[in-house]
């Protein structure tokens, strides 16, 4: 697609349900990233791929937090059993490049979470 | 956790003035970039900059980085009610092979008509 697509837009759930959040990147983009954005607060890395491998995943807060991007493109942020503190907007960004490539972010207009 | 950190908080100036933004970080890096979001928005990407670059610029946005006082600015010049939004620099961790970009809290910059 054009941009970075994410999936579902809002998403309410009771706390104690999983939630699987989903992004689409921009087609050909080898670097993806999974960030969180509270209210007024710069985004938060959670963990990002290259390719299909998950090459850092120290953001993530907890067990209950997984990622994957099994064929390198379409990846997944699960978060099992929520709980309210997990309320927030989480953001997916790719990038064309990998290693020593640096470069600009594209991000997603985000998935918003609400635990209630 | 945040690496940068933006400075001020937020930010409110008369149309047509220019606006500056600091940014200091805490390690050594490969480049800096520069964010716009508004209203909650996707993060729209505006300059980098390398860790061996000391000015760029960009249009109506000029960038500097000291690696040496691990800090960087950003300016608008001539600002426009458009320019309303929150800006984040983001930092790469700055050790080899790590890409992730680390951002910073961010400046809530406000034009006023």
């Amino acid at each position: 697609g054009a941009g970075v697509s994410q999936s579902p837009r809002y998403k309410v759930t009771k706390r104690g349900q999983d939630v699987a959040l989903r992004c689409d990147p921009i087609s050909g983009h080898v670097s993806l990233y999974w960030y969180r954005q509270a209210l007024g607060q710069g985004p938060e890395f959670l963990t990002y791929f290259n390719y299909e491998a998950q090459q850092d995943k120290s953001g993530l807060p907890n067990d209950r937090f997984s990622a994957e991007r099994p064929e390198g493109s379409i990846s997944t942020l699960t978060i099992q059993r929520t709980e309210q503190r997990d309320s927030a907007m989480y953001r997916c960004a790719s990038r064309p490049g990998d290693r020593g490539s640096g470069g600009e972010l594209f991000f997603g207009e985000g998935s918003r979470l609400t635990v209630l | 956790s945040q690496q940068g950190e933006e400075d001020p908080q937020a930010l409110s100036i008369q149309e047509g003035e220019n606006a500056t933004m600091n940014c200091s970080y805490k390690t050594s890096i490969n480049n800096l970039q520069w964010y716009r979001q508004n209203s909650g928005r996707g993060l729209v990407h505006l300059i980098l900059i390398r860790s061996n670059e000391r000015e760029k610029h960009s249009g109506r946005l000029r960038v500097t980085l000291d690696t040496s006082k691990k800090s960087s600015s950003l300016l608008i010049t001539a600002s426009r009610a458009a320019d309303t939004a929150s800006y984040f620099c983001a930092t790469d961790a700055g050790i080899q092979g790590a890409q992730k970009l680390v951002f910073g809290q961010g400046t809530r910059l406000t034009i006023n008509p």
